[in-house]
């Protein structure tokens, strides 16, 4: 059983470059989330996407965008990467609302290096 | 002040003993609380959910919720070295999709 695949699983970039993580769940499930992990900082919500074709806003969205063109993939791009943006990256998925469940299935990370 | 603290430790046992894991928050309209634990290098994952003020008992673990202190607790009994991880506090209002984290505790049990 898969569960979320996230790639790739680091990558080192230079400032100023495109970068899109990918990130594919197996599971149907509706809602999928990016977050970023921080040390001292834990998880932030950068964005969610409730049901394909539709996304929104986390806690910390500026200088990333979504797209949700189907059920399973989410795919996250930092359209010109800076160097706060070095993060260990997770996709996250839920068969409905989080808060429904409380149970967010999370891919193993991506971990990336904006120089 | 963040809406949700969680002192990072590091925290370090032996084998056996009872660990104690809390959390504050500052948001009344968090209504579900759970503890997530992660592995290092590896995405976290569930390890308890409530939604009420009270204790919640599985296996060796107990979730604690205390709304009027906005206070939350993760009790682990008999504490075992396959325990060692971050274990991550995580709070979410009723009907909605952002789940706010604590910053988590890392937890070592030594043999």
């Amino acid at each position: 059983i898969a569960g979320i695949t996230q790639a790739p699983t680091s990558q080192i970039l230079a400032a100023g470059r495109r970068m899109t993580l990918r990130c594919t769940q197996d599971m149907r499930h509706n809602a999928m989330y990016w977050y970023r992990q921080d040390l001292g900082l834990g998880l932030r919500l950068i964005h969610y996407s409730n049901t394909a074709g539709t996304t929104g806003k986390g806690e910390v969205p500026d200088g990333y965008s979504v797209s949700r063109a189907n059920t399973d993939d989410f795919p996250l791009t930092l359209a010109s990467a800076v160097p706060s943006q070095t993060s260990v990256y997770f996709c996250a998925s839920s068969p409905g609302l989080a808060g429904n469940t409380g149970e967010l299935f999370f891919g193993e990370g991506s971990r990336l290096t904006v120089l | 002040q963040k809406e949700v603290e969680q002192d990072p430790g590091p925290l370090s046992v032996p084998e056996g003993a009872i660990v104690s894991l809390n959390c504050t928050y500052s948001n009344s309209a968090f209504q579900y609380f759970m503890w997530y634990r992660q592995y290092s290098r590896k995405g976290p994952e569930l390890l308890m959910y409530t939604y009420s003020s009270g204790n919640k008992e599985d296996g060796r673990f107990t979730a604690q919720v205390d709304k009027s202190s906005k206070y939350i607790s993760l009790f682990i009994r008999d504490s075992q070295p396959s325990d060692s991880a971050t274990y991550l506090c995580a709070m979410i209002p009723y009907n909605n999709n952002d789940m706010r984290f604590g910053a988590g505790t890392r937890l070592t049990v030594k043999p």
